[in-house]
């Protein structure tokens, strides 16, 4: 099973400031790793897929990248709305695993 | 507008059985991979079953393999998780999501979820 590590668990960022999330995989999941938001008492929502793709609802705030191991999602200027907790998820091999999240906090 | 509307959650004891359900609109549901993903409290995403847009592939996670079956209905657009022999660990909020057609396993829609005690 492909392990996903997340790091930081929590992020503290102000708003309009950058926030950037890990996301490491035991092996390769070459670009198949997906990022989800998700709100508080609310269900997580797709924001990229393919490491880079943005979802149809995504802001142009939100990009990805990396491939193999490594992955990165950055928002270039934090709006209040932000402020969730950001899972990746990989779908190159079953079990398709989640990191453990990644809380994202006002500073 | 895409909307999965899960039911079933309650309270059952260690040992016992539930049935989840999982009602689809808004898209073709026939042609999509349905999932269950689950998530404990304060805890992260396990993605605990999957079927196929035909009802044929299925896919379990270990930890429910032989325990938990999913189903689908392409005729009602509904999809079952029906969960046995259940454990503490299985207590978590069961949601029912979409897998894009292009790429299953990519996760596009998600319900809002329905909660699984066991005690």
């Amino acid at each position: 099973e492909i392990v996903m590590t997340q790091s930081p668990a929590t992020l503290s960022v102000s708003p309009g400031e950058r926030a950037t999330f890990s996301c490491r995989a035991s092996q390769s999941v070459s670009s198949n790793l997906a990022w989800y938001q998700q709100k508080l008492g609310q269900a997580p929502r797709l924001l990229i897929y393919g490491a880079s793709a943005r979802a149809t609802v995504t802001p142009a705030r939100f990009s990805g990248s990396g491939s193999g191991t490594e992955f990165t999602l950055t928002i270039s200027s934090l709006q209040f709305e932000d402020f969730a907790v950001y899972f990746c998820q990989q779908y190159d091999n079953r079990p398709y695993s989640f990191g453990q999240g990644t809380k994202l906090e006002i500073k | 507008e895409v909307q999965l509307v899960e039911s079933g959650g309650d309270l059952v004891q260690p040992g016992g059985t539930l049935r989840l359900s999982c009602a689809a609109s808004g898209f073709a549901f026939s042609k999509y991979t349905m999932h269950w993903v689950r998530q404990a409290p304060g805890q992260g995403l396990e993605s605990v079953s999957a079927i196929g847009s035909n009802g044929v592939t299925t896919y379990y996670a270990k930890s429910v393999e032989g325990r938990f079956t999913i189903s689908r209905d392409n005729i009602k657009n509904m999809v079952y998780l029906q969960m046995g022999s259940l454990r503490t660990e299985d207590m978590a909020l069961y949601y029912c999501a979409r897998g894009r057609i292009v790429e299953p396993g990519i996760v596009d829609y998600w319900g809002r979820g329905t909660l699984v005690t066991v005690s």
